[in-house]
């Protein structure tokens, strides 16, 4: 079974500080992983994918199959990056559907 | 914002009944989704739909159940079965289930009287 873990149910830094949320999954084959944000009174949306392996508001996040890990990064943080934000996996074959992580409210304080 | 609508916003069930949750999709994607939100514990799967007349149970399944006779609408049902129904409750679609990107509804919070 694939599972995802975010051991940080919430996470605090300063505004300009970097900031790093973890994700580690358990997959056997090979996962596609995701970065799913909910700003405050907003819809759940895409933030980044690691097969697009692109960067999206200054953050970036490198799958590391040997750690098992997606962290996500951003070297400077900004007061409009607070939010909910949850790390996703998508297996093959009978578990293509997405399984995702419980979640890190990120708060960057003025 | 827009493509998937979920209706009602807010939902109130008295016990032993059954409510329908809404969600309407205009993207002209394949596949849907119903998730449930709680805090703290991220989001759960309840039912998927790759196809219309085709779905399949999630990881959290027991007390709902769904229907898919139209492309562009998944209706979820939260049955007298679910004893603990009070979430918020997510729809997503995706072009198919193949590891794209979902695109998510704006909720639907269901409460217990």
């Amino acid at each position: 079974a694939q599972r995802v873990t975010q051991p940080e149910k919430l996470l605090s830094v300063f505004k300009g500080a970097p900031v790093e949320l973890k994700c580690n999954y358990s997959y056997s084959g090979s996962p596609e992983l995701f970065w799913y944000v909910q700003y405050s009174r907003q819809r759940l949306q895409l933030l980044l994918r690691h097969i697009s392996r692109e960067s999206i508001k200054g953050f970036t996040a490198d799958l590391n199959k040997g750690e098992t890990s997606f962290h996500l990064k951003k070297p400077f943080a900004q007061e409009e990056d607070s939010a909910m934000y949850y790390c996703a996996l998508s297996g093959s074959g009978s578990a293509r559907q997405l399984t995702f992580g419980s979640g890190t409210q990120l708060t960057v304080l003025p | 914002d827009g493509g998937i609508t979920q209706s009602p916003k807010y939902l109130f069930r008295k016990e032993g009944q059954n409510v329908t949750l809404s969600c309407e999709q205009n993207l002209n994607h394949d596949a849907m989704y119903w998730y449930r939100q709680d805090p703290g514990q991220g989001l759960r799967l309840i039912y998927y739909s790759q196809i219309v007349n085709d779905f399949q149970k999630g990881d959290i399944a027991e007390g709902y159940s769904v229907s898919r006779e139209k492309k562009e609408s998944f209706p979820l049902t939260v049955t007298s079965a679910q004893k603990n129904p009070t979430a918020f409750y997510l729809c997503a679609s995706s072009p198919r289930l193949d590891g794209e990107t979902q695109y998510f509804g704006p909720g639907t919070r269901l409460l217990v009287l």
